[in-house]
């Protein structure tokens, strides 16, 4: 079955860098798009990044453009998110999740639809 | 970026009720809205994907409906199981972008 498994979540000073994997098993990872998703504790959830199946295009939430890198090894079925210059309000629980295609009016859009279960960052002193 | 606006925020309900929650786009998005439901210490879960395809393996008492700025969510009897927190999620541009959620409670 579809599994993603995060790790790499932990502790960290502000000002430090942290790299998260996500374990794709299950399917095919090189043919999916995917995403990482952060839920601050006792918050709604906010998109972070996506990365296209190939790698060749990625998008970022604007809190993180400059500092989140979104990369993946679809040779390993592994995604991985680097994040430098940590600041508090970076602590959260991260998820990544995979993407699924639909065609609105012949315009192909992406959705996430399944998630695992969330590695948490701290970022503390 | 797109806001989406949802609400409430939180709801009061009790079992067997029909409870429906909006979600309104800043700017039009077609169909491209998908719904999610969250317990406590769990991943998001898939309900609705394009405004109003029900996801594989989600109950019928859901559903969506909705496009271009104005979307909802409809339960038509609440059961114990529903409750918890549910999220819109405008998948029309990049950044992506959630509504804040509306919290469902006994």
């Amino acid at each position: 079955q579809v599994q993603l498994v995060e790790s790499g979540g932990g502790v960290v000073q502000p000002g430090g860098s942290l790299r998260l994997s996500c374990a794709a098993s299950g399917f095919t990872l090189r043919s999916f798009g995917m995403n990482w998703v952060r839920q601050a504790p006792g918050r709604g959830l906010e998109w972070v990044a996506f990365i296209r199946y190939d790698g060749s295009n990625e998008y970022y939430t604007e809190s993180g453009k400059g500092r989140f890198t979104i990369s993946r090894d679809n040779s390993k079925n592994i995604l991985y998110l680097q994040m430098n210059s940590l600041r508090a309000e970076d602590t959260a629980v991260y998820y990544c999740a995979k993407d699924r295609a639909t065609v609105v009016r012949g315009v192909y859009y992406y959705y996430m639809d399944v998630w695992g279960k969330g590695t948490t960052v701290t970022v503390s002193s | 970026a797109i806001q989406l606006t949802q609400s409430p925020s939180s709801l009061s309900a009790s079992i067997g009720d029909r409870v429906t929650i909006t979600c309104r786009a800043s700017q039009d998005i077609s169909i491209a809205l998908a719904w999610y439901q969250q317990k406590p210490g769990k991943s998001p879960n898939l309900l609705i994907y394009d405004a109003s395809s029900l996801a594989s393996g989600v109950p019928s008492r859901f559903s969506g409906s909705g496009s271009g700025t104005d979307f909802t969510l409809t339960i038509s009897s609440l059961q114990p199981e529903d409750f918890a927190t549910y999220y819109c999620l405008q998948f029309n541009s990049y950044p992506q972008s959630f509504g804040q959620g509306t919290r469902l409670e006994l």
